[in-house]
């Protein structure tokens, strides 16, 4: 199973808005509804942004939310603030119970 | 409090096995499917094991099948990674997170595979 692709990097000044994006197959991302989104700062564990491609878990600030078209899915961060940066992983469920994630975009609040 | 915490990690010779343990707490732990991921230095995060709620199904990442085994003691409400036959390439933080989205991590542990 190969990563899902994310772009290396994205950036933003504070209060605008950046998208990343997260590309897939049919059989991964385009298949199923089971995307999510991670962030992570560095040191730290990974924390659960978006679930199920829209959905965000409690206590998640409504400036993230997610999308998917197609064999893509996207996370857009709204009105960026200095501690959103971070890397950003995205998962999709990938069949036969396996997961893959993509390769992680690091943003930048500039 | 809900908590993830894992223990286990250390540095071990290729071909030598390795056990990793998360302890779980503040959640009802036999609810719930466990994965182990992984993430190699400066690297990103790699799925690599997934165990049903009850442990009856366990399902691997091709890079381990065969040479890792996941399971769980819902009496001491701790998920485990038995790890064989180590490769340089598994160097790596173990993390453990709780349910299909992934929703509650620990903290991690380095597992360094070196001779």
């Amino acid at each position: 199973q190969s990563a899902l692709t994310q772009p290396p990097s994205a950036s933003g000044s504070p209060g605008q808005s950046v998208t990343i994006s997260c590309t897939g197959t049919s059989s991964d991302v385009g298949g199923y509804k089971y995307v999510s989104w991670y962030q992570q700062h560095p040191g730290k564990a990974p924390k659960l942004m978006i679930y199920e491609v829209s959905k965000r878990p409690s206590g998640v600030p409504d400036r993230f939310s997610g999308s998917k078209s197609g064999n893509t899915a996207s996370l857009t961060v709204s009105g960026l603030q200095a501690e959103d940066e971070a890397d950003y992983y995205c998962n999709s469920y990938a069949g036969s119970n396996n997961y893959v994630f993509g390769t992680g975009t690091k943003v930048t609040v500039l | 409090q809900l908590q993830l915490v894992e223990s286990g990690g250390g540095v071990v010779q290729p071909g030598r096995s390795l056990r990793l343990s998360c302890a779980a707490s503040g959640f009802t732990f036999s609810n719930y499917d466990m994965h182990w991921v992984r993430q190699a230095p400066g690297k990103g995060l790699e799925w690599v094991a997934l165990i049903s709620y009850d442990g009856t199904n366990k399902y691997y990442a091709d890079s381990v099948k065969g040479r890792f085994t996941i399971s769980r003691d819902g009496s001491k409400n701790t998920l485990y990674l038995q790890m064989n036959n180590l490769r340089a390439e598994d160097t790596a933080v173990y993390y453990c997170a709780r349910s299909t989205q992934f929703d509650y991590w620990g903290q991690g542990t380095l597992v360094t595979v070196s001779s």
